[in-house]
């Protein structure tokens, strides 16, 4: 079973819509952090954002957000007013204790296409 | 710029060649990993390397053999490799390995061919 499930493989919209990209997570650990990656075609993935499972608070960071909710394991990702630059795959990350380390899972990640 | 540096950015090889990639990471890190994106598939984590020492081995065939020289450095040495290790291969780095709350800092990655 995966760890971390992104279900939308790819999602279409136009310029200046909002979109929400889902994450649904799975540990049994009470300590955890949460992270969400974008990957543009260039090929890099870049970090934006990292929760820990005691921080419900949402965040907000200019069209970005994310809502983290424990209670249905779910950290989504909404972009206000989508812009062609948006467009890239997103993937959401699990960090837990596994044999002493901290190893990121990473979901199969969203890919995000943004049309003029 | 992420910090991170891949190279090469594609690369082509027959089954039967050797060749390496290389990573290597300006910004003072202590782990470095390597990733495997496939097509359709989650990010397949291959080696993690903390304060040069390999620390996670994720059941990766012996064809991929990585190595740490320093902090600043990670190899990938490949060697008889088969047409579904194509692939693009990711480094990444981060602070401290075994740290949960560490980002990890990523290379645009190696665009592996085998043919």
């Amino acid at each position: 079973a995966q760890k971390v499930t992104q279900a939308q493989t790819e999602i279409s919209v136009v310029e200046k819509e909002d979109v929400t990209l889902d994450c649904v997570y799975e540990t049994r650990d009470t300590t955890y952090y949460l992270f969400w990656y974008k990957q543009p075609p260039s090929g890099e993935l870049v970090f934006l954002i990292r929760r820990n499972s005691f921080d419900e608070q949402n965040e907000i960071s200019g069209r970005y957000s994310w809502n983290f909710q424990k209670s249905t394991s779910s950290f989504n990702f909404t972009i206000t007013a989508s812009q062609v630059v948006d467009s890239a795959v997103y993937f959401c990350a699990l960090s837990e204790a596994r044999g002493g380390s901290y190893i990121p899972t990473f979901g199969r990640g969203t890919s995000l296409i943004v049309h003029p | 710029e992420t910090g991170v540096t891949q190279t090469p950015r594609h690369l082509v090889m027959g089954m039967t060649n050797k060749k390496s990639l290389k990573c290597e990471q300006h910004l003072g890190h202590n782990a470095m990993y390597w990733y495997k994106q496939s097509a359709k598939k989650p990010l397949e984590l291959m080696f993690v390397y903390n304060f040069k020492e390999q620390t996670e081995n994720n059941s990766v065939p012996s064809r991929f053999s990585p190595e740490c020289p320093n902090s600043s450095h990670l190899f990938l040495h490949l060697h008889t490799l088969q047409p579904e290790d194509s692939a693009l291969y990711l480094c990444a780095s981060s602070q401290e390995g075994q740290a949960m709350n560490t980002e990890a800092f990523f290379g645009q990655g190696t665009r592996l061919t085998v043919v």
